[in-house]
Parts: structure tokens; C-alpha cells; sequence
């Protein structure tokens, strides 16, 4: 089974605080996303990546960065937190070398930006 | 870009009755159509696909789903609804070719009444 794992369940930052989340996944997938959760609109992709190094924005990607060092690992970075990034954070991994396509997502980080 | 809609935000069904929810859909080509399930505090699992072939697909937990061309349409299907099926239930579809991204649509919350 694929497992993507995240960092933190619930995390409670400050506003102004630089805010490291951190997405594991262990079945050597080249795709890689994060999103935003938020009542009423769905799931918001901030960045992906599909290779180490790489990486490209998403629809939402302003006060976010991203970071793909290692091929499994994918790390979303708040530059200086904000109350308006108080929201539930998934990760997700995708491989298409073998026709399966579909996402396999994180248990997600409720962030609390006070 | 491809985008998703799914026109109910709540969907309230007697259990053991039929449970029908909606999505529609728009992307440049042929598609990749999938349904996901969040159960609370939870990430999205994965319940069923089509991407080529037989039109009516299968997934897990007894759900399907019919790929209508013609209505651009991928409704989520369960002929006998379960108190267990409560949750929300997210349609998403990705371009063929080119483009890496999956969009979402916003959500359908469903209750399953006993």
C-alpha cells in the first residue's frame, strides 16, 4: 500500500512565523502536490513537482514555497504566516509510469495561524 | 483548464435507499475522471476511476460510477446507502494529455439517515 505521511496532524503557529510543513511518501513517485482544504472550495492546488528539484505553481501559490530535495519528500513553507493560511493542508503523490494514476493523499495538517 | 461541478452541497438519503451524487465536468479533451471520500479529520481515500474502456466503472466499498460523454457527466452511484457512507465526497478530473494537474470540485457532504 502506498503511505503518505505527514509532519503534523494540527499545528498552532504565529502570525509572522516562518512555518515548515513536511510530506513523505514511500512508493518512489514522481508526482508530488500540495493542496488547501477550505469549507465550501474544495481542494486548491498551492504547488506539484514532478521530479526532484522541480517544481511548478499551482492556482494559489502566493505567500507559499515549496521544496523537493529528495524524491520523497515534499516540503510546503510559509514564508511569514498569515491568519488567511489557517486552513487543513494535504499532500499527495501520483505515479504514471504504470497507468494508475490516481492520488494518494496525506492525512492532511489542520494549520491555525494566531 | 479543466474544471469540475458537483451543483449539490449536501445530499440527505435514507439508508438502505439509493444514493446518487452528481459531477459534471469540462476539460479541452478526453478525460481522467476519478471520486474521492474524506471521512472527518481524515484525508481523501480513493474510491474509484475511469480513464479508458467500459463506461459504467466499479470501485471500492460498493460504490460506481457512469462516464456520460454526451453529458460530459460523472455521477457516483450506491444502490443501497450505508449510516457509514456519511461524508464528503469529492469529484475530480484531469486533461489527458499535457497537463499534470487535477481539479476538484467543492464537494458533496452526505448523510446517510438511519
Amino acid at each position: 500500500d502506498v503511505k503518505v505521511t505527514q509532519s503534523s496532524r494540527y499545528l498552532v503557529k504565529r502570525t509572522g512565523e516562518k512555518v515548515f510543513l513536511e510530506c513523505v511518501q514511500d512508493m518512489d513517485h514522481e508526482n508530488m502536490f500540495w493542496y488547501r482544504q477550505d469549507p465550501g472550495l474544495g481542494l486548491r492546488l498551492i504547488y506539484f513537482s514532478y521530479d526532484v528539484k522541480m517544481k511548478e505553481k499551482g492556482d494559489i501559490p502566493e505567500g507559499y514555497s515549496v521544496s523537493r530535495e529528495k524524491k520523497e519528500r515534499f516540503s510546503l513553507i510559509l514564508e511569514s504566516a498569515s491568519t488567511n493560511q489557517t486552513s487543513m493542508y494535504l499532500c499527495a503523490s501520483r505515479d504514471d509510469r504504470y497507468s494508475s494514476y490516481e492520488q494518494y493523499f496525506g492525512p492532511g495538517t489542520r494549520l491555525t495561524v494566531t | 483548464a479543466q474544471s469540475v461541478a458537483q451543483p449539490e452541497d449536501q445530499v440527505n438519503v435514507a439508508e438502505g435507499n439509493p444514493l446518487t451524487v452528481k459531477c459534471t465536468y469540462s476539460v479541452s479533451g478526453n478525460p481522467y475522471l476519478f471520486w474521492y471520500v474524506q471521512y472527518p479529520n481524515r484525508g481523501l481515500q480513493f474510491l474509484l476511476k475511469y480513464i479508458t474502456g467500459d463506461n459504467l466503472v466499479k470501485g471500492s466499498y460498493g460504490f460506481e460510477a457512469e462516464f456520460n460523454k454526451s453529458q460530459t457527466s460523472f455521477h457516483l452511484k450506491k444502490p443501497s446507502a450505508l449510516v457509514s457512507d456519511s461524508a464528503l465526497y469529492f469529484c475530480a478530473v484531469r486533461d489527458r494529455y499535457g497537463n499534470n494537474r487535477l481539479a476538484f470540485g467543492k464537494g458533496n457532504q452526505v448523510v446517510v439517515i438511519p
